[in-house]
């Protein structure tokens, strides 16, 4: 596609729930990231995948995380049992190789 | 470690100031560093990156290494201008293309 979409741009969840949000990054992109966007913590990064090497996980806050990316394309991140503060914007960016990033426009979670 | 810090989070000028958001930022090896922007209700995207070294919307910046600063600057404020700015380091000799950024720095530029 032209540029890196994220669905659901918007995600309101019961706490306890568990989410998949889904990253659909530009055609030929080789990498892939997810980063956690919140109020005065700037942007923290999660995962990181690049081409067919095993992912970069250091990021991920907890075991309740998770993320794969099926075919060297989209990408699924999971929170099993959400919790408040989870609540955040969560943005997957993508880049050939060593190039800059291009953002999607995130994923708004809020956890109720 | 690889660690960005923008010690401003809100910066506030008038219209036809000079603006410098500042970036330190901490790593052992040889950094690339990036400014990226995200102006209201837009995605984030690439402001400028070091290795570039051109000017782009009239805002510079400049890696110093002694000082380990990438600051970013613009001689003459415009509203437009009004964004957050984030400073981002990617560690060349490590960490692949990851990127660790700052917590950010609001920019308002007042009339």
């Amino acid at each position: 596609g032209a540029g890196v979409s994220q669905s659901p741009s918007n995600k309101v969840t019961e706490k306890g729930k568990d989410v998949e949000l889904r990253c659909d990054p530009i055609s030929g992109h080789t990498a892939l990231y997810w980063y956690r966007q919140s109020l005065g913590q700037g942007l923290e990064f999660l995962i990181y995948f690049q081409g067919n090497s095993a992912p970069d996980k250091s990021g991920l806050p907890s075991d309740r995380f998770s993320a794969e990316r099926t075919g060297g394309s989209v990408s699924t991140l999971t929170i099993q049992r959400t919790q408040q503060e989870d609540s955040a914007v969560y943005l997957c960016a993508s880049s050939i190789n060593t190039g800059g990033y291009t953002f999607g426009s995130g994923t708004r979670l809020t956890v109720v | 470690a690889q660690r960005v810090t923008q010690p401003e989070k809100l910066l506030s000028v008038f219209k036809g100031a000079p603006v410098e958001l500042k970036c330190n930022y901490s790593y052992s090896g040889s950094p690339e560093l990036f400014w990226y922007v995200q102006y209201s209700r837009q995605r984030l995207q690439l402001l400028l990156r070091h290795i570039s070294r051109e000017s782009i919307k009239g805002f510079t910046a400049d890696l110093n290494k002694g000082e380990t600063s990438f600051h970013l600057k613009k001689p003459f404020a415009q509203e437009e201008d009004s964004a957050m700015y984030y400073c981002a380091l990617k560690g060349v000799t490590g960490g692949g293309n990851k990127l660790t950024f700052g917590t950010g720095t609001q920019l308002k530029v007042e009339l």
